[in-house]
């Protein structure tokens, strides 16, 4: 069973740099491709990034400036980095599995983050 | 950009009656469209794929339908647990995949 738990720091200042990691077991990294969503009452639903063992990544054009998602598989972790962060970036923040490029099949339980001074 | 559009907002039912929920497609995307239920505090748990095929451990009551640019999921007998938000999401055309703005399912 695919499980997945992401990590964050809760609070950011405006403009820095928000990194979130994900956390996988139950699986190879190296089966599925792996992808960021983000929730908040303004947007609803948001796909952020996905990227594949392999390296393949793809990011939301209306996000992609600021995004830089990584994989680590020897931690079983990948990663993502938000620069230049406003309140519009407040949000929960899920990461999940993303096999096929289709649907989101397991999420983590979703990490808040609150942008603020 | 494809945007999806769903019906009603807010939906308030009795358990034992049966719901239909809508989704509508800005462009044709085929059968390729998911629904997925969030209950409050939650993450999103997937339903369905391919408009109509239940994911593992979904139970039959759900079921979705559809094609082109209009989808339904319909659950024939609420239980008090599907009491939900419920979004459809389409992976026709990416990037971005993208999702409906939700349906809230409330106990009347």
């Amino acid at each position: 069973q695919v499980q997945l738990q992401e990590s964050g720091p809760g609070l950011v200042r405006p403009s820095e740099t928000l990194s979130l990691d994900c956390t996988v077991s139950g699986v190879s990294m190296t089966k599925y491709y792996w992808g960021w969503i983000r929730q908040s009452p303004g947007k609803g639903l948001e796909w952020i990034a996905y990227i594949f063992y392999s390296g393949s990544v793809s990011y939301n054009p209306s996000l992609k400036s600021r995004l830089s998602i990584s994989i680590d598989t020897s931690k079983n972790q990948f990663s993502l980095k938000v620069r230049s962060v406003t309140a519009a970036d407040t949000a929960v923040y899920y990461c999940a599995s993303f096999p096929g490029l289709r649907t989101f099949d397991s999420w983590g339980p979703g990490t808040h983050v609150t942008v603020s001074s | 950009e494809i945007v999806m559009t769903q019906s009603p907002g807010t939906l308030s039912v009795s358990p034992g009656e049966r719901v239909t929920l809508s989704c509508r497609a800005s462009q044709n995307i085929n059968s390729n469209l998911a629904w997925y239920q969030q209950i409050p505090g939650q993450a999103p748990r997937l339903l369905i794929s391919g408009a109509s095929t239940r994911a593992s451990n979904i139970p039959a009551r759900f079921s979705g339908s559809g094609s082109g640019t209009e989808f339904t999921l319909t659950i024939s007998y609420i239980q008090s647990e599907d009491f939900a938000v419920y979004y459809c999401q389409q992976y026709d055309r990416w990037p971005p995949w993208t999702f409906g703005q939700g349906t809230k399912v409330e106990i009347k």
